[in-house]
């Protein structure tokens, strides 16, 4: 199974704020990364497929990029209903594998 | 609009088992895959499985293949996942999301079905 770790686990973070959350691989997925929002009580919410595609009607502040191993999801400035969970999926190779996830706080 | 409307909580005893439904609208059915994601009480997302409704072919995850069996009907655009001999373990809330391929991003997901597994 392919194993997908994400960085930081947890983070503290003010409205505004650049936040950078990384996703790598323990081997070659090409772009076959996604990555969603979660928050309690929710479903996830589909952010960011093919590491760089912006799901329709997903804010421009969210980007992604990355290939192969290593990828980065990127919130330009941090707005008060980005706080969550925010997981990354590799659809390489079956099983399908989320990382651990990466919570977002209110500083 | 899309909609995935997923049945309700259930409780079981150990060695039980459960069935969830997931019903579609808003789209044709049998042209999206459907994935079933699980997430235990304080824990991440684990991907279960995936059904193709135009042909009923699956890819389970080898956890919990042989306890799960994934079925679809598209007169009333119905997923169903079944999970037997339940434990502990399987205390989750369980949704259902659509994806063109098993390989595809999850782009609609379903609310959530909770279920218990207590003795």
């Amino acid at each position: 199974d392919i194993q997908m770790t994400q960085s930081p686990s947890s983070l503290s973070a003010s409205v505004g704020d650049r936040v950078t959350i990384t996703c790598r691989a323990s081997q070659t997925i090409s772009n076959y990364l996604n990555w969603y929002l979660k928050k309690p009580g929710e479903a996830p919410k589909l952010l960011i497929y093919a590491a760089s595609g912006l799901q329709s009607g997903v804010p421009s502040r969210f980007s992604g990029s990355g290939s192969g191993t290593d990828f980065t999801l990127t919130i330009s400035s941090l707005q008060p209903e980005d706080f969550a969970t925010y997981y990354c999926q590799q659809t390489f190779s079956s099983p399908l594998t989320f990382g651990g996830g990466t919570n977002v706080e209110i500083k | 609009q899309v909609q995935l409307v997923q049945s309700g909580a259930e409780v079981k005893k150990p060695g039980a088992s459960v069935k969830v439904s997931c019903k579609a609208s808003g789209y044709t059915f049998s042209r999206y895959g459907i994935s079933w994601v699980r997430q235990a009480p304080g824990q991440g997302l684990e991907w279960m499985g995936w059904i193709n409704p135009y042909n009923g072919n699956t890819n389970y995850a080898q956890k919990v293949q042989g306890r799960v069996t994934m079925t679809t009907d598209t007169s009333t655009s119905t997923a169903n996942m079944e999970l037997r001999s339940l434990t502990s373990d399987d205390t989750a809330v369980y949704y259902c999301a659509r994806g063109s391929y098993y390989d595809s991003p999850f782009d609609y997901w379903g609310q959530g079905t909770l279920v218990t597994v207590s003795s």
